[in-house]
């Protein structure tokens, strides 16, 4: 079975800029996390979509904004980028929540500099 | 919301012993501690997970403990290889599918 994966892997924007990222998730897996991983601030919780609906969301502006589409895809995008948005960012399937469940799997990430 | 601390922040041993990280969480709704291995360059790679029912867990050279009266739990690695090198994440969940994690251990085992 395939792993999760992302694209891009690498991406450089300017600041100002908005930009989309995007994530599939393995095979059967409905639920799908997004991190932002910074050497300053470590892993953060971004949101959290299942069946194409929001479920959580962690303590991030409004630029920060995802979705879900029926075959489990999601897709992050950030607008009116800032420097210090350049980090790599995660996402994570899981098979739903709750219990065996809500074990996480990682993709490689997108590596966003902002410049 | 959900503070998880993790200490030490860089450990070294020597290749066959032992290594210990711990964390701490604060809030008691949590129920779930996953444990992340990231080699450089690497995406987060899950290695063992415990839930709040059960104590302790075992996986080969791998074991993690939970005690949730303190509100700590422990990753205890055994018989450490030079593979073993990475940084390692605690984390915790109620349950719901937001992991809050601890800022990570970089473990260097010396052969």
């Amino acid at each position: 079975k395939a792993g999760v994966t992302q694209t891009p892997r690498y991406l450089i924007k300017t600041r100002g800029q908005q930009v989309t990222l995007s994530c599939s998730p393995i095979s059967g897996h409905r639920s799908v996390s997004w991190y932002q991983q910074t050497p300053g601030q470590g892993l953060q919780f971004l949101f959290e979509y299942f069946s194409e609906t929001q479920r959580n969301k962690g303590n991030f502006p409004g630029r920060f904004s995802g979705r879900q589409f029926s075959n489990s895809r999601s897709e992050m995008n950030v607008s009116t980028l800032e420097l210090g948005d350049s980090a790599l960012y995660l996402c994570a399937s899981s098979l739903g929540f709750g219990g065996p469940q809500s074990e996480q799997y990682f993709g490689p990430g997108t590596r966003l500099t902002v410049t | 919301g959900e503070n998880v601390e993790q200490h030490p922040s860089t450990l070294s041993v020597q290749e066959g012993d032992s290594a210990v990280i711990k964390c701490t969480y604060s809030d008691s709704a949590s129920n779930y501690f996953p444990w992340y291995k990231q080699e450089l360059g690497k995406r987060p790679q899950l290695i063992i997970d415990i839930r709040s029912n059960v104590g302790e867990k075992k996986d080969q050279r791998i074991a993690v403990t939970l005690n949730k009266t303190a509100k700590h739990f422990s990753l205890h690695i055994t018989e450490t290889q030079p593979e073993d090198s990475a940084v390692y994440f605690c984390a915790a969940s109620s349950g719901a599918n937001n992991l809050f994690f601890g800022t990570g251990t970089r473990l260097t085992v010396i052969p």
